[in-house]
């Protein structure tokens, strides 16, 4: 079936350097890639998606990028702070999700 | 401000019994999904619906079913609950016609234990 794999499965980085987490996707028909923080113990919220007809996409500090020809997307952050701790997700067509990324933002 | 409730945070059930999940959204949002969250695993989509009385298989649906008899209200049914359905089960609605591609609103959970 359809699949999203993202990586890595950890990342640790510290306050104010950048994050960078990637994901490739296998369907064709996808057009909608959101990105999804969760915090410890709360339900997932969409940080940032772009679509398909978009290349680059930013918002503030958070920013994501993609290419269709290689199906692959990625989520940029910068000037990390310790509340970006969390797991963040990635997902195609909306539905197919990542596996999950566990941001560790050291102070 | 978007709201999709779920009616129990924690579940404790024993094996073979039948169990209930219950979400509801008040955004009038035509689609509303059903996944289950396993460590390692990301969010795994396990049934979703379009409409009112309509339902579509996920990717995971073996072991569950689903009701929506109200636009707002969308039910997870585990006919005969076992030990590997213990998760935590996470609803979503969005807004868009079938098919559409778009933000899902999730509610928070409800992590269920099968004994």
């Amino acid at each position: 079936g359809e699949n999203v794999e993202q990586h890595p499965s950890t990342l640790s980085v510290q306050e104010g350097d950048s994050a960078v987490i990637k994901c490739t996707y296998s369907d064709s028909a996808s057009n909608y890639f959101p990105w999804y923080k969760q915090e410890l113990g709360k339900r997932p919220q969409l940080i940032i998606d772009i679509r398909s007809n978009v290349g680059e996409k930013k918002d503030q500090r958070i920013a994501v990028t993609l290419n269709k020809t290689a199906k692959h997307f990625s989520l940029h952050i910068t000037e990390t702070q310790p509340e970006d701790s969390a797991v963040y997700f990635c997902a195609a067509r909306g539905t197919i999700f990542g596996a999950g990324t566990r941001l560790f933002v050291k102070a | 401000d978007v709201k999709v409730t779920q009616s129990s945070r924690y579940l404790v059930k024993r094996t073979g019994e039948k169990v209930f999940l219950e979400c509801v959204q008040d955004m009038d949002h035509e689609n509303m999904f059903w996944y289950r969250q396993d460590p390692g695993l990301g969010l795994r989509l396990i049934y979703f619906s379009y409409d009112v009385k309509m339902k579509e298989k996920g990717d995971i649906p073996e072991g569950y079913s689903v009701s929506r008899e109200k636009k707002e209200r969308f039910s997870l049914i585990l006919e005969s609950a076992s030990t590997n359905q213990t998760s935590m089960y996470l609803c979503a609605s969005s807004w868009g016609l079938a098919g559409a591609q778009e933000t899902q609103y999730f509610g928070p959970g409800t992590r269920l234990l099968v004994l």
